[in-house]
């Protein structure tokens, strides 16, 4: 079955420091991964998408790494601040499918 | 390019009755998904529309349902309420069917009282 994982589910960290979220996904055949970030409230932004053939993806200060071998990607936020705040939720696309599946995101609490 | 358009913002109702609520997706863009998040839930998905077809379906109840027109706005109708149906219903569009980016509007927050 097809399913994505996040973890932790949630997570409180301080002003400045930095933090990694993990995915482990079993969707075979691949084709890509998203991480995208949701402010209470809203609908989700994306931050990245790699392809299968992609290991590491920057959008300033997100970074997210894939390893296709093992079906994990991380997310990693340096320098937080107060507005990186919220859910982030990672989905994979299956190959030539055409329902994506979207994980059960992490919580990500900023503290001044 | 404007983004995802969903209307209305927040909407209260009661059980029993029925709602209808819209999306317009990017321009260009032909699929459109419709999504529920319920606090604590991840985004569960409801169904996605092409080129005015139903093209994927969730596991939700046949009081949901949609439509999609000829310049892609979709609309999505929840008849008899009920209190488990308050959530934030989200839409997203793409510019083409299945294993595609897609972009989300900002939601409409329904609440069933």
């Amino acid at each position: 079955k097809n399913q994505v994982e996040q973890s932790p589910q949630s997570l409180i960290i301080l002003e400045g420091k930095n933090c990694t979220l993990q995915c482990n996904y079993t969707v075979s055949p691949f084709s890509n991964l998203r991480w995208y970030k949701q402010d209470t409230g809203r609908g989700p932004v994306s931050l990245t998408i790699m392809t299968f053939s992609e290991n590491t993806k920057s959008n300033g200060r997100y970074t997210a790494t894939l390893d296709a071998d093992t079906k994990q990607s991380s997310l990693h936020i340096t320098a937080s601040q107060l507005s990186d705040s919220a859910s982030y939720i990672c989905v994979v696309g299956p190959r030539g499918a055409s329902k994506i599946i979207f994980g059960s995101g992490t919580r990500l609490s900023i503290r001044p | 390019k404007a983004g995802v358009t969903q209307t209305p913002r927040y909407l209260i109702k009661t059980r029993g009755q029925q709602v209808t609520l819209s999306c317009s997706p990017i321009s260009g863009h032909r699929s459109v998904s419709w999504y529920q998040q319920t606090p604590g839930q991840g985004l569960q998905f409801l169904f996605e529309y092409f080129s005015e077809t139903q093209r994927n379906k969730g596991n939700f109840p046949g009081r949901f349902s949609g439509r999609q027109f000829s310049n892609s706005r979709s609309e999505m109708n929840v008849s008899t309420l009920e209190l488990g149906d308050s959530a934030l219903y989200l839409c997203a569009s793409s510019q083409i069917s299945g294993d595609n980016e897609q972009f989300f509007g900002p939601g409409t927050r329904l609440t069933v009282l």
